[in-house]
């Protein structure tokens, strides 16, 4: 298995607090992506990383920021949690933009 | 709007068979195809890519792309009851380092 945790891997949360989601590898891959998945939706991509402090926008990124400070992690924030970003959230890993491996996953509630 | 399709099923399978899992695309710009397996409650899991025009054997899964016909699929053979799960399509869009659009899966189940 790739070496790709997440943490916290359950979070119930209320309306309106900030919440930041923790991936981390150990593979030194150069790139790394944070997805949502939602019934009826699929996977989405929110933002991605192509190095460290160089991040991008995905299809669904409003109400999420990332950070990127050392290789090996990439921190998903909410700075404000809705209802909507109940969810699960899935981190993934690439050498090359191509294969990706993902992580156990986030499942966040907020209430 | 870059789109990737699938049957969401289920698609019911006797074990033994072959199973037949397809995807369409919409971005003609595509390069890279990838089918992932999803057990309910658990990640995403690569089991296969290809990115050419063809076929890609590996164990008991095939995959095949047709980038004329904008179609990927994926079959298995030999099917296991362990088969039974979510197939994912997923394909990198042209123009590079957006990560994977995935389809919303087709679900799959291999009766005993």
């Amino acid at each position: 298995d790739a070496g790709i945790t997440q943490s916290p891997r359950h979070k119930v949360t209320e309306t309106g607090t900030p919440v930041t989601l923790r991936c981390h590898q150990t593979e030194n891959h150069r790139y790394m992506y944070w997805y949502r998945q939602d019934p009826g939706h699929g996977l989405r991509l929110i933002h991605y990383s192509y190095g460290v402090k160089d991040t991008d926008k995905g299809e669904v990124s409003d109400g999420y920021s990332v950070s990127r400070s050392k290789t090996e992690d990439f921190l998903l924030t909410l700075e404000s949690a809705t209802s909507s970003q109940t969810s699960v959230y899935f981190c993934a890993i690439s050498e090359s933009q191509g294969r990706q491996y993902f992580g156990p996953g986030t499942r966040l509630t907020v209430t | 709007q870059k789109e990737v399709e699938q049957n969401s099923g289920p698609l019911s399978v006797p074990e033994g068979a072959i199973a037949s899992l397809n995807c369409t695309y919409s971005d003609r710009g595509s390069q890279s195809f990838f089918w992932y397996r999803q057990y309910s409650g658990k990640s995403p899991e690569l089991i296969m890519s290809i990115y050419s025009n063809g076929d890609k054997e590996d164990g008991r899964f095939t995959a095949q792309l047709n980038k004329a016909s904008q179609y990927v699929s994926l079959l298995i053979r030999d099917s296991q009851p362990s088969d039974s799960a979510t197939y994912l399509c997923a394909v990198i869009p042209g123009g590079g380092a957006d990560g994977l659009t995935f389809g919303k899966g087709t679900h799959l189940i291999i009766q005993p």
